[in-house]
């Protein structure tokens, strides 16, 4: 079993959808939760950043972290074509190596 | 700030081939890491150095990976022989932290290496 599960989709949603994207973990220790997106062809960059459990939002994006079910998400509200991308949850324990999910390939339709 | 270099961008050689990929870190950065990224793995950690010390290198598949960072501001990547599996985007990123502290990556564009 991975340590971080992601559904690689690709999923597809017209614009101004919600969209709603997920990680599972197995490892307990972890306590930095953050997504990167990647536009084709670019190295990934860090979207949103999250320690411990709960929520932070930035503009249209939302970042949630469940500890006690191992489960991170992300939300795009009023989602547009520029948010069209592959989104890479990835977390880490203190002083431990940042472990990456697979990627959602995320297409948002005009 | 240029961000982190990468070169070449892409990379077509042949099975047995040695390949070097290069990589400068942003300035002031004290760790480099080297990705690799397929579609069937996703995003692999293979090497980290802290202060041009490699510290980590228990993901590098086999001992045809080599990486060196002979000085702070640049870093190989080497495949001696290369093989048609190796083919995959090979990242270079930095840092100025370990990112076991929450400390974010800085990645390059990549390279895209194909391997015949």
């Amino acid at each position: 079993q991975k340590e971080v599960e992601q559904d690689p989709g690709p999923l597809s949603v017209p614009e101004g959808a919600i969209v709603s994207l997920n990680c599972t973990y197995s490892n307990s220790a972890f306590q930095y939760f953050m997504w990167y997106r990647q536009y084709s062809r670019k190295g990934p960059e860090l979207l949103m950043y999250t320690y411990s459990s709960g929520n932070k939002e930035d503009g249209r994006f939302t970042a949630q972290v469940d500890k006690s079910s191992k489960y991170i998400s992300l939300f795009i509200r009023d989602s547009q074509p520029s948010d069209s991308a592959t989104y890479l949850c990835a977390m880490s324990a203190p002083g431990g190596k940042l472990i990456f999910g697979q990627g959602t390939e995320l297409s948002v339709k005009p | 700030d240029a961000g982190v270099i990468q070169s070449p961008r892409h990379e077509v050689t042949e099975m047995g081939q040695e390949v070097t990929l290069r990589c400068k870190p942003i300035s002031g950065h004290d760790y480099l890491f080297w990705y690799r990224q397929t579609m069937m793995r996703g995003l692999e950690l293979l090497i980290y150095f802290n202060n041009n010390v490699p510290i980590d290198d228990s993901g590098m598949p086999e001992d045809r990976f080599s990486a060196k960072m002979p000085n702070a501001s640049f870093s190989t990547l080497k495949i001696q022989p290369s093989e048609p599996r190796d083919s995959a985007v090979y990242f270079c990123a930095s840092s100025s932290q370990l990112t076991g502290f929450g400390e974010k990556l800085f990645f390059g564009s990549g390279t895209q290496l194909s391997v015949l």
